[in-house]
């Protein structure tokens, strides 16, 4: 069972537009979430993080968001650009298990010029 | 930032031998660091936890004997894929966490084994 999930495994949007993209987790334990963003053949590179204590993180065009109650997280890409064009993953921790992350299975975002 | 090196980026390797890949932690000490491995299309799963000076924790699954992690000093962890064969063939990842700008990944390695 998929503890962490990404149901669209694909997004297309159209460049200076936002970019929304989801991920619902289902352990209540998790407390400490993170985006990564990766390119064919390449490591994951981290994004932006956010823990339970929180609701909102920003970073430049980047925002994270979570709501604990509905178990949900969302990154927000704004204005999107081609070079955001990657496959993205978030990924899930809690204090209790150590640092193991749980990872999502990705969204491939597409951004059209 | 944190920078984590990893070599070889790729590797093709015959059946039978075994692959050693290194991550390093350039400017900062990692007393642990994390094995991930991804199949294409899918995401990615820890393979192992690495504990410097000490025995690496390995997730359910994953065999230790043919996965051998080494961390031997603060900065270098190395997996080495023993025996490889064709269905050992992935992206392995590593990761290490630094206090200040969190979890940093490796470049990864491209292992294809013929």
């Amino acid at each position: 069972d998929q503890q962490v999930k990404q149901n669209s495994p694909s997004l297309s949007v159209q460049e200076g537009r936002i970019s929304i993209l989801n991920c619902d987790y289902t352990n209540s334990m998790f407390d400490y979430f993170l985006w990564y963003k990766k390119y064919p053949a390449e490591g994951p590179t981290f994004l932006i993080s956010i823990s339970s204590i929180k609701d909102k993180n920003e970073d430049g065009r980047f925002t994270v968001f979570l709501n604990k109650s509905a178990k949900h997280l969302s990154l927000h890409i704004v204005p999107s650009q081609p070079g955001d064009s990657a496959v993205y993953f978030c990924a899930a921790s809690a204090q209790n298990y150590g640092q193991n992350f749980v990872f999502g299975p990705g969204t491939r975002l597409s951004v059209l010029p | 930032g944190a920078v984590v090196s990893q070599h070889p980026s790729r590797v093709i390797c015959k059946s039978g031998t075994s692959v050693k890949i290194e991550c390093r932690s350039l400017d900062f000490q990692a007393t642990t660091m994390f094995w991930y491995r991804q199949f294409p299309k899918q995401s990615l799963m820890l393979m192992a936890t690495s504990n410097e000076g000490s025995k690496a924790t390995y997730e359910q699954g994953v065999e230790k004997d043919k996965f051998l992690i080494n961390h031997a000093s603060l900065t270098l962890s190395t997996l080495t894929v023993t025996s490889a064969h064709p269905e050992d063939s992935s992206f392995y990842i590593c990761s290490a966490r630094e206090d200040h700008y969190g979890y940093t990944f490796g470049s990864g390695t491209r292992l294809t084994v013929v």
